[in-house]
Order: C-alpha cells, then structure tokens, then sequence
C-alpha cells in the first residue's frame, strides 16, 4: 500500500536549536518526494522537493531534506530554527504528473524562547 | 513562479445551500487539477482529480453526486458542494500541474461552514 507516515505528531525546538523532522514512504514505483509547510487556516507551501539526483535537497527558508532509498525516508532539518518556523509540516509523496499526492498525517512544529 | 488562486477563501451558508469552489492557475495551463479536503488538525485526503474535458475521478467514499466537479478549461476547475450539510463544513484545497518535472502547486484554501 502506498502511504506515508510522519512518527512525530508534535515537536517542540528552542529558538536557534536544529530541527530534523521525519517521513517515512510507502510507493510502488519511482516517488517523487516533497515538503509542505501550512500556517493555520492557510493553504500550503512547498519548501522542497526531490525527483531525481542529488539526494540532498536544499529548499526555500533554511530547509534541507535527504533522500535514503534504502530507508524509504526524506528527512527535513533546519540547522536553526526560528520562531516563524513553528507551524504544521507535512511530507507527501506522488509520481509524476497527473497522480495525486499521498500526505503523512502532519507534524506540528512549536517553537520556545 | 506558478500560482493557483482559490475563491472564495471563506464561505459560510446554510444548510441546504449549494456551494461552489473556483480553483485557477493563473500563469500556466493545468491539465490535471486535483481536490482535497482538510479536517481540522488531519491530513489532506484526496477527494478526485480532474482532467481538462473529461470527467472528474472520485476517490472511494467520495460521493460524485454530491461534490460535483467541472474541469471545463485548462485554467480552471470548480468544486460545487451540493445541498452543503454541516458534515461537509470543512477546509478544501485545490491544486493544479502541468507537467511532470513541476510540483503540484496549491491553492490557499477554502474554509465551509456549514450552519
């Protein structure tokens, strides 16, 4: 089955501390691997993708995320996190256009003083 | 870069009311556009997709009849939440792609509420 799976449902990072958050997949043929961010009531923001190549992506905002086919993860870090960070992060995997994405449940980013 | 705009951001109605969703891409053309749905603090969960001039594939569990789905342009698609009942109050979001080396790009949202 093809899904995606985000361990921690909520994390908690002190200002200027790194991040990683993690994703998990699940997909039967080539994934195409991606990062959201969505700030409540808003719509969503891509901050990185991977499709092919360098298995280390670098994305908008400081993100990073690292492609490990032999895990099946696409980790997101952030060497330093701001306040603004804190937010609802989401992993999604697809193929190429015209599928769908297939999304991790979410994880919430708070961030402490 | 390429943006998908989403109308209206906020609709409440009540009970009954039919109401429809605009989804468009405003600088590319979408061949597939796709609809989710949002439930407060959850995941987005596909509900179909939508190709330019043919009919919209629904998800399973998805009631065709009820969230009616028209991709008459490559810019456009709308969602219409037939006689909206407030289980069907949530936060949908549409995206659209063009092609296979580009993302899906989101829209900002629809928030129902249904009274």
């Amino acid at each position: 089955a093809q899904s995606v799976t985000q361990p921690d449902i909520h994390i908690t990072v002190s200002e200027g501390a790194s991040l990683e958050l993690r994703c998990n997949y699940s997909y039967g043929a080539t994934p195409y691997l991606f990062w959201y961010v969505q700030s409540p009531g808003q719509g969503l923001q891509l901050l990185l993708k991977y499709f092919s190549g360098d298995t280390l992506v670098q994305g908008i905002k400081g993100f990073e995320a690292e492609f490990k086919r032999s895990q099946s993860s696409f980790n997101l870090r952030k060497p330093s996190v701001h306040w603004s960070d804190a937010a609802e992060y989401f992993c999604a995997v697809g193929g190429q256009a015209g599928t769908a994405l297939i999304f991790g449940k979410g994880t919430t980013l708070s961030v402490s003083s | 870069g390429a943006v998908v705009s989403q109308h209206p951001s906020w609709v409440i109605c009540k009970s009954g009311t039919s109401v429809k969703i605009e989804c468009r891409s405003l600088d590319f053309q979408a061949t597939t556009m796709f609809w989710y749905r949002q439930f407060p603090k959850q995941s987005l969960m596909l509900m179909a997709t939508s190709n330019e001039g043919s009919k919209a594939t629904y998800e399973q569990g998805v009631e065709k009849d009820k969230f009616l789905i028209n991709h008459a342009s490559l810019t456009l698609s709308t969602l219409t939440v037939t006689s909206a009942h407030p289980e069907d109050s949530s936060f949908y979001i549409c995206s659209a792609s063009s092609d296979s080396n580009q993302p899906q790009h989101f829209g900002d949202g629809t928030r129902l509420s249904i009274l």
